[in-house]
């Protein structure tokens, strides 16, 4: 099922630089997207969301952007810091789904200093 | 802040056997999950409930495992005969409405069957 799919494994940053993760899903049912982090030995911390209906959400430091017609999106942190590192989780929900969530298989971002 | 509770932190038990995890949802949520993660593998969706009863459930929730809200602030995953490959995270999650918001996790419970 590779319903989600985040095709970057890892990533390496500079501290103070923007991070960029990538995101693309297959299913055009999906219509709310979410962004969620992860420290090992813990669960999924929600980060960001974005509904179908918009392009872009910002909060704080933490932007996300939505291409539809691509069934791509992004998530932007900038600046980085260390405090970043963890595995990012891309997640996608339809209406029809119960709310159920469909993850990515994450993206490891190292924060370097 | 409001916060998802899941016990135990590490269940470890014996192949066949029966085992139940248990987690606190978030009090005013109305809308409760289970997920696992297999290791190295991506977090999978379980089940649904909402209302007592179950909402939706994924192929992998078959007659072994079930779920129940056994009084007003307690969600449980039994899962009846423990086989190998259901090791792995088992995480909880509740949220406020269905549509449209963001689901609150737990910690997780690390279920190793030997």
């Amino acid at each position: 099922d590779q319903q989600v799919k985040q095709n970057s494994p890892s990533l390496s940053v500079q501290e103070g630089r923007i991070s960029i993760l990538n995101c693309d899903y297959t299913n055009s049912m999906f219509d709310y997207f979410l962004w969620y982090k992860k420290y090992p030995a813990e669960g999924p911390t929600f980060l960001i969301s974005i509904s179908s209906i918009k392009d872009k959400n910002e909060d704080g430091r933490f932007t996300v952007f939505l291409n539809k017609s691509a069934k791509h999106l992004s998530l932007h942190i900038v600046p980085s810091q260390p405090g970043d590192s963890a595995v990012y989780f891309c997640a996608a929900s339809a209406i029809q789904g119960a709310q159920k969530l469909v993850f990515g298989q994450g993206t490891r971002l190292t924060i370097n200093p | 802040e409001p916060e998802v509770t899941q016990t135990p932190s590490h269940q470890v038990t014996q192949m066949g056997q029966e085992v139940i995890l248990r987690c606190v949802p978030i009090s005013n949520h109305l809308y409760f999950y289970w997920y696992r993660q297999i290791l190295g593998q991506k977090v999978e969706f379980l089940v649904s409930f909402y209302n007592n009863e179950i909402s939706e459930k994924s192929e992998i929730f078959d007659d072994q495992f079930s779920v129940e809200r056994p009084d007003g602030s307690n969600f449980t995953l039994k899962i009846r005969s423990t086989k190998l490959e259901d090791s792995a995270m088992y995480f909880c999650a509740s949220s406020e409405t269905q549509l449209n918001t963001e689901a609150f996790f737990g910690q997780g419970t690390r279920l190793t069957v030997v």
